[in-house]
């Protein structure tokens, strides 16, 4: 059973720590998706990759985060210096084809920055 | 870019009841419109979709209609179960990234 697989599942930091968040996509998607989700925002689209170049990261604060897809077999989201307000559950996504298709979840990352 | 709005955020339904949640979209060219369920703790996962050159699609107690015209589309499901309970999230595609209604948390009642 394919499945996008997410590390850590959680993780606690202070606040100014780097944080880097981990996800491996699904074998043979070209598309990986970065998601944020809170209470209020729901889910808030990061990042978007296909065929690991970035097509579109306008929902991503620039000064602090950055997505990264090294291979096609690993996407990293980093928040340097991480902020109490980026507390949430991150998820990662991947998909295949031109995007319009399923997107399969990762189980997500729950960051708590203190 | 694409903006979907998605009602009711919260819902309450005695077991055997239909629920339906309703979301708009912004942008025409939108052609892919997915449903996901997320329980409690776990990942978003599909139940459903519709592409554009459809109105309506059916699966067991689970419906989706689209209206292009009005830019809107439903999620319809009948005889709720209290497995049922959840947040649904519709979403809207076109060719480029997938956006996200806010999310309506049902609750099935017994």
């Amino acid at each position: 059973d394919a499945r996008v697989t997410q590390t850590p599942r959680d993780k606690v930091t202070e606040m100014g720590q780097e944080v880097t968040m981990r996800c491996q996509p699904i074998l043979g998607h070209n598309t990986v998706f970065w998601y944020r989700q809170t209470m209020m925002q729901g889910l808030e689209l990061l990042a978007y990759f296909r065929n690991r170049a970035p097509l579109d990261d306008s929902g991503m604060p620039k000064d602090r985060f950055s997505a990264e897809m090294p291979d096609a077999t690993l996407a990293t989201l980093k928040i340097q210096p991480s902020e109490p307000r980026d507390s949430a559950v991150y998820f990662c996504a991947s998909g295949s084809g031109t995007g319009n298709t399923e997107a399969f979840f990762g189980q997500g990352t729950r960051l708590t920055v203190v | 870019g694409e903006n979907v709005e998605q009602h009711p955020s919260t819902l309450s339904v005695q077991e055997g009841d239909s629920a339906v949640i309703k979301c708009t979209y912004s942008d025409s060219a939108s052609n892919y419109f997915p449903w996901y369920k997320q329980e409690l703790g776990k990942r978003p996962q599909l139940i459903i979709d519709i592409r554009s050159n459809v109105g309506e699609k059916k699966d067991q107690r689970i419906a989706v209609t689209l209206n292009k015209t009005a830019k809107h589309f439903s999620l319809h499901i009948t005889e709720t179960q209290p497995e049922d309970s959840a947040v649904y999230f519709c979403a809207a595609s076109g060719y480029s990234t997938l956006t996200f209604g806010k999310g309506t948390m049902l609750l099935v009642s017994p």
